[in-house]
């Protein structure tokens, strides 16, 4: 069954980056996309943007294009973000999800809690 | 973008209720090639990530009861839950999934049970 797995929480100073992994399992990792979205209370759910690991293409939120970085290892079948430049607003939970059919997400991550703080 | 707005933004119904909860877009979600609403539903128990319900506006994922049921057309959707049950406590969003990205969220309906 498809399974995707996140890295731990995050406890990060103003400034640093962190990079948070998604291992894929129970189905090519290379052939869908990985959706990565994040989630502060009261904010709901913000779409970052995606990456198709077979080929390295991606798609990002102009709201995030400077913040979020996208990679993918396909021989580890791992998808990474990368965030960069942290501030108090960066803290939130991050999920990974994997596309089905037309965009919608169909499999989630459990999400990994980042938190920055000085 | 597409903007998605939900309402109520919260609402508390009893065990047996019907609870009806809408999702509007700022532009139609309809497909006029293949008659198809991209229009998804999550549902978001507390301290679990969220989990699809319905896409294309009234096709329910596989294993969902089906006291919820996705209905609605163009830029208005209505998430029905039938007869509500205690465990249907959660955050709902809607999802378009038209065309091409940045896909985008509404902000929720928080469901209470009383």
């Amino acid at each position: 069954q498809v399974q995707l797995q996140q890295s731990g929480a995050e406890l990060m100073k103003p400034g640093a980056s962190v990079k948070i992994s998604c291992k894929a399992t129970g189905y090519t990792f290379s052939s869908y996309w990985i959706e990565w979205v994040k989630q502060r209370p009261g904010h709901g759910l913000e779409w970052i943007g995606e990456i198709l690991p077979g080929s390295g293409s991606t798609n990002y939120n102009e709201k995030f294009k400077g913040k979020a970085t996208f990679t993918a290892d396909t021989s580890s079948n791992t998808a990474y973000m990368q965030l960069s430049s942290l501030t108090s607003e960066d803290s939130a939970v991050y999920y990974c999800a994997r596309r089905a059919g037309f965009a919608w997400f169909a499999y989630w991550g459990q999400g990994t809690l980042v938190t920055v703080s000085a | 973008d597409i903007v998605m707005t939900q309402s109520p933004s919260s609402l508390a119904m009893s065990v047996g209720q019907k609870v009806t909860m809408s999702c509007k877009s700022s532009q139609s979600l309809l497909n006029s090639s293949n008659q198809k609403n991209y229009l998804a539903w999550y549902q978001q128990k507390p301290g679990q990530s969220p989990k699809l319900l319905v896409y294309f506006a009234s096709t329910r994922e596989s294993g969902v009861p089906d006291r919820f049921i996705g209905s609605g057309s163009g830029t208005d959707f209505t998430l029905t839950i039938s007869s509500v049950q205690a465990e249907d406590l959660a955050d709902y969003f809607c999802q378009q999934h038209y065309s091409t990205p940045p896909w985008t969220f509404g902000g929720g309906t928080k469901l209470e049970i009383k």
